[in-house]
């Protein structure tokens, strides 16, 4: 099955500074996703990120907010930018192949202080 | 957009019976249904998935069950084990291999089995 790597897998920031998350495919996937998962609660899609082209973002998030990379077709980024304690959250990246299931990163579980 | 619905968002069950969840949809563009499995501090692992050309699917002791009609579907856990304590979510999409696209996912059940 395909291995997706996520790192950090958790790490505690100041406010007012970034995190940049980074999620490594060991295969080529056309599209990869962003989830942030809050304390005890669901997974709630941030963005899709595709190869060569700007991210797309759901309702409630903003690119400035979450500015993505993905520079090839088996890497991408998510950083989550001004920290505030509301951030403090589960980050996990996504993808699916043809015909397969979703996989999931082990997730970058952040603290916001 | 899509609207997943899980009810109830707990469950506490004797070890060896069955368990049922329930998790209706809104768009009925949604062909593929995923059903995940998180364990505390991990990663979402897909236990069962089903699509819309089917009713029915089973794998051992876990089944999944789609309405169309009524735009819901359910995960059976039959004979449940202390190991199948976790949290439960089940996901909805309009890609009908679930490749690029994305899945809107219910809220999750806690599933306890007491030994």
């Amino acid at each position: 099955s395909a291995v997706i790597s996520q790192k950090p897998s958790r790490d505690i920031c100041q406010r007012g500074t970034s995190l940049t998350i980074q999620c490594q495919v060991d295969s080529q996937v056309t599209m990869m996703f962003w989830y942030r998962q809050q304390p005890g609660q669901s997974l709630t899609l941030i963005a899709t990120a595709n190869q060569g082209s700007e991210a797309t973002y759901e309702s409630g998030f903003v690119i400035d907010k979450f500015p993505i990379s993905r520079p090839n077709l088996t890497f991408s980024t998510l950083t989550v930018s001004n920290l505030s304690p509301e951030d403090s959250s589960i980050y996990l990246c996504s993808f699916s192949g043809v015909g397969t299931e979703a996989f999931f990163g082990q997730g970058t579980r952040l603290t916001v202080v | 957009g899509e609207n997943v619905e899980q009810h109830p968002s707990t469950l506490s069950v004797q070890e060896g019976d069955s368990a049922v969840i329930k998790c209706t949809y809104s768009d009925s563009a949604s062909n593929y249904f995923p059903w995940y499995k998180q364990e505390l501090g991990k990663r979402p692992q897909l236990i069962i998935d089903i699509r819309s050309n089917v009713g029915e699917k089973k794998d051992q002791r876990i089944a999944v069950t789609l309405n169309k009609t009524a735009k819901h579907f359910s995960l059976h856990i039959t004979e449940t084990q202390p190991e199948d304590s976790a949290v439960y979510f089940c996901a909805a999409s309009k890609s009908w291999a679930g490749a690029n696209s994305k899945l809107t996912f219910g809220k999750g059940i806690t599933l306890s089995v007491r030994p």
